[in-house]
């Protein structure tokens, strides 16, 4: 079966610190990945999707890079964190091709 | 604004049903979704149904269709405690999906 791992689980950072976070995604091949932001109390915004190595998209204009450097990674980073990055940030998979997401557990990021 | 509305809450006595209403504008999406959210945790995939259905019953859930009105909800019967959470509709868009901004179900005894 499939599991999808995020980690850290929770970060508190300095503004204008760099910020890596990781998604893993074990038992299947050749995902769609994608990774959201969820503030509090509202909905999911898409961040980045990557259908492939190397193949990232950015659905929104902001602070934060993704990159894909092997077929089940997935990483978020930033070189330098603002009050206005911190949130709740998924990862989600999706066969190839396919429309179902399942999502990771989640990294609550806090900026001070 | 949002492409998928919810109303933002609910509060349903233990033990009666709970009907939670979506409207979604992509007649294109071939399926539509529910997922739930609990405190602190990711999203959990509940039921999906295909855009050419317009009911889905899996065990207590009933997901309704009406694509002429754009209209999908989720019915949960026999509400429990274990059900308070962020209840999520979504609607694909090619291999992306776009979320309401969530009702929150609250049961109380």
């Amino acid at each position: 079966s499939q599991t999808i791992h995020q980690w850290p689980a929770t970060l508190v950072q300095p503004v204008g610190s760099p910020l890596s976070l990781e998604c893993t995604v074990e038992g299947t091949s050749n995902p769609n990945l994608y990774w959201y932001r969820q503030a509090a109390g509202r909905g999911l915004q898409l961040l980045f999707y990557s259908v492939g190595i190397g193949q990232i998209s950015s659905e929104v204009p902001q602070n934060l890079s993704a990159s894909r450097p092997q077929d089940r990674q997935f990483i978020l980073s930033s070189k330098k964190l603002l009050l206005s990055d911190s949130g709740f940030y998924l990862c989600a998979w999706s066969v190839h091709g396919g429309e179902t997401q399942y999502f990771g557990p989640g990294t609550r990021l806090l900026v001070l | 604004g949002e492409d998928v509305e919810q109303s933002l809450f609910l509060s349903v006595r233990e033990g009666d049903s709970s009907v939670i209403n979506c409207t979604y504008t992509d007649s294109s999406s071939t399926y539509l979704y529910w997922y739930k959210q609990e405190p602190g945790a990711g999203l959990q995939l509940l039921t999906y149904i295909f855009s050419n259905m317009d009911m889905k019953q899996d065990q207590r859930l009933t997901v309704l269709l009406n694509k002429k009105d754009k209209h999908l909800s989720l019915r949960i019967a026999d509400t429990q405690t274990g059900d308070s959470a962020i209840y999520f509709c979504a609607e694909n868009q090619g291999y992306k999906l776009s979320f309401g901004a969530g009702t929150t179900v609250t049961v109380r005894a």
